[in-house]
């Protein structure tokens, strides 16, 4: 059964720390996005990558977030340095390429939850 | 800038009830629609996909309808159960955004026995 998983599931940590996340996308899979959820702002996306490329990050705060693919079996999302505002429930979803079977559906992690203090 | 809104927020239903969810959007430019399910502490799981040339999707005692022109959908869940207790959200997928998605705030749905 091919799962997106996400590593950790939770995280508390103090204000300034730095708060690594990862994603490990569905073998075969080319394309990754990461997004927040809040209860205030609903599900945002914040980076997507097709092919380990980083297409679109507009979502994403620059000053303090980053996103990369190391390779195509890991994604990573890191905050540096973390703030109470980034309190959220992380998710990690994937996508099979183009030309195949639900192309266009995105397959779900089961998120990270982040507490900032 | 393409906005979707979910209405209601919250529904709290007996067993067995059949239910509307209803999802619109702003710039009916979609290549897509998409419900999903959210169970608590849970990711999203894919419930149905309309492509922008259909007019509704069946699965079970789901079906997803989709108005382009007037920029809606709506989700039926006929005979509903505790078991559909969840968060149902939809998605539209832009033309021309590659695979970015842009979601509703969700309803928040409550079958009580």
């Amino acid at each position: 059964d091919a799962r997106v998983t996400q590593t950790p599931r939770h995280k508390v940590t103090e204000m300034g720390q730095e708060v690594t996340m990862r994603c490990q996308p569905i073998l075969g899979h080319n394309t990754v996005f990461w997004y927040r959820q809040t209860m205030m702002q609903g599900l945002e996306l914040l980076a997507y990558f097709r092919n380990r490329a980083p297409l679109d990050d507009s979502g994403m705060p620059k000053d303090r977030f980053s996103a990369e693919m190391p390779d195509a079996t890991l994604a990573t999302l890191k905050i540096q340095p973390s703030e109470p505002r980034d309190s959220a429930v992380y998710f990690c979803a994937s996508g099979p390429p183009a030309g195949t079977a639900y192309q266009e559906t995105q397959y779900f992690g089961p998120g990270t939850r982040l507490l900032v203090l | 800038k393409q906005e979707v809104t979910q209405i209601p927020a919250a529904l709290s239903v007996p067993e067995g009830e059949n239910l509307v969810l209803n999802c619109s959007f702003t710039d009916s430019a979609i290549y897509n629609l998409q419900w999903f399910r959210q169970d608590p502490g849970k990711g999203l799981t894919s419930l149905l996909l309309i492509q922008s040339s259909q007019r509704e999707q069946t699965s079970g005692r789901l079906n997803a309808s989709l108005d382009k022109s007037s920029g809606r959908s709506t989700l039926y869940i006929a005979a509903s159960q505790p078991g559909d207790s969840a968060t149902y959200l939809c998605a539209v997928r832009p033309l021309n955004a590659g695979n970015m998605l842009t979601f509703g705030g969700g309803t928040r749905l409550m079958v009580k026995p």
